[in-house]
């Protein structure tokens, strides 16, 4: 069965600091990794997906097959970050998502 | 844009009714989705349907069901609510090799 964990439920740090959600997964095919936020009051919305390899609002996550990790990371922290992070994962061909339980992130001034 | 609408963004209901979300899509996608969202939980699905008049379960689907007449329209039923059922409740829609696109949300409260 697939899984992601995101072992963090909060993440707190100060505005310009380094920023990594953190994100592991099980799953022994070919999965498709999505990070998801949801700011204050807004609905879910993508952030970004693996295969684009793009950079989203400063965020990166890069896939690594061998750690079963995407981790999500921002080299400066803005106050506007503020929001709550879910990695997901489906299963390549397949619609389901399977989500983590998230990670609160709080960046303070 | 996409479009994806939920009747209600707060309901609030008795112990035994019986309760309807509805989830409108404006897209034509095929894939609609219902989660429901709890503090420390994430989201777990509940059901999704990937036609009309098909219907799949999710991971805890026990003690909804859900009916998809319309391609546009994803309705999810809770028989007889229970205060256990008190949650947020997000539908998403998706078109195959894209992303799921989520509603506003219902936060449901059953007293």
């Amino acid at each position: 069965a697939q899984r992601v964990t995101q072992p963090e439920k909060l993440l707190s740090v100060f505005k310009g600091a380094p920023v990594e959600l953190k994100c592991n997964y099980s799953y022994s095919g070919s999965p498709e990794l999505f990070w998801y936020v949801q700011y204050s009051r807004q609905r879910l919305q993508l952030l970004l997906r693996h295969i684009s390899r793009e950079s989203i609002k400063g965020f990166t996550a890069d896939l690594n097959k061998g750690e079963t990790s995407f981790h999500l990371k921002k080299p400066f922290a803005q106050e506007e970050d503020s929001a709550m992070y879910y990695c997901a994962l489906s299963h390549s061909g397949y619609s389901t998502l399977t989500f983590g339980k998230g990670t609160m992130l709080l960046v303070s001034p | 844009d996409v479009k994806v609408t939920q009747s209600s963004r707060y309901l609030v209901k008795r112990t035994g009714e019986k309760v309807f979300l509805e989830c409108v899509q404006d897209m034509d996608h095929e894939n609609m989705f219902w989660y429901r969202q709890d503090p420390g939980l994430g989201l777990r699905l509940i059901y999704f349907s990937y036609d009309v008049k098909m219907k799949e379960k999710g991971d805890i689907p026990e003690g909804y069901s859900v009916s998809r007449e319309k391609k546009e329209r994803f309705s999810l039923i809770l028989e007889s609510a229970s205060t256990n059922q008190t949650s947020m409740y997000l539908c998403a829609s998706r078109e195959a090799g894209d992303t799921q696109y989520f509603g506003p949300g219902t936060r449901l409260t059953v007293l």
